[in-house]
């Protein structure tokens, strides 16, 4: 079956980079009609749609992070990765990588498990 | 969050609680709504799809419905398995993606 891990760094400096990478097993990221997501959690909060990439490289951003978030494919490595620039503790959260099923269905069908990262000094 | 939820529901076992989610036009009013059940301390599970489809292995106990610009999630024969938080979704015409609600905690009496 389809499955999907985070990994990256847990606590990261403010004014930093987060990257985290998501990695794909039981399915190949470049075939299938699925978009390929990041979402987020504050502590207690609810979700948070950060962005999708397509298996041809295209990418759509949320309005509210698109000037700090960057989202890519690495096809050899099955695996896709999030840059999140210039964080503040309003960054702090659980950071889900998620399957969304279809072109023509915004659900998402698979999780990770997901990955706390924590911003502090 | 920009869909409305009841932060949280309660009920006792065999009982049927439906939990509401309230958006607007761009959001509910023109878009199928999602599902999401979020055990503690796990990542949320899709529960409801499309036009009120189901995953495989999700029960028929749970169901969808949508009104205008709100949606509801009914839970019938409830039992203490059910206790988690709810999290309802939909795509967004003016945003060009997904929102999702706050979140409901049921809580199992």
């Amino acid at each position: 079956q389809v499955q999907l891990q985070e990994s990256g760094p847990g606590l990261v400096k403010p004014s930093q980079t987060l990257s985290l990478t998501c990695t794909v097993s039981g399915a190949s990221i470049s075939s299938g009609d699925h978009y390929w997501s990041w979402i987020r959690q504050p502590p207690g909060k609810g979700l948070e749609w950060i962005a999708y990439i397509y298996k041809t490289g295209s990418t759509y951003y949320s309005p509210s992070l698109q000037s700090r978030v960057t989202i890519s494919l690495d096809t050899s490595k099955n695996l896709f990765s999030l840059k999140l620039s210039s964080v503040t503790a309003a960054d702090t959260a659980v950071y889900y990588c998620a399957r969304r099923l279809s072109s023509s269905s915004d659900a998402f069908d698979i999780w990770g498990q997901g990955t706390m990262v924590t911003v502090s000094s | 969050s920009v869909l409305t939820q009841p932060p949280s529901a309660s009920g006792t076992p065999g009982q049927r609680v439906t939990i509401s989610c309230s958006g607007s036009n761009s959001n509910i009013g023109n878009n199928i709504v999602n599902w999401y059940q979020q055990l503690p301390g796990t990542a949320p599970k899709l529960l409801i799809y499309g036009k009120n489809q189901r995953p495989s292995g999700i029960p028929d106990r749970f169901s969808g419905s949508k009104s205008g610009t709100s949606a509801s999630l009914a839970i019938s024969g409830l039992q203490y398995e059910d206790e988690a938080d709810y999290f309802c979704a939909a795509w967004d015409d003016s945003l060009s993606g997904p929102v999702f609600g706050g979140g409901t905690r049921l809580t199992v009496l």
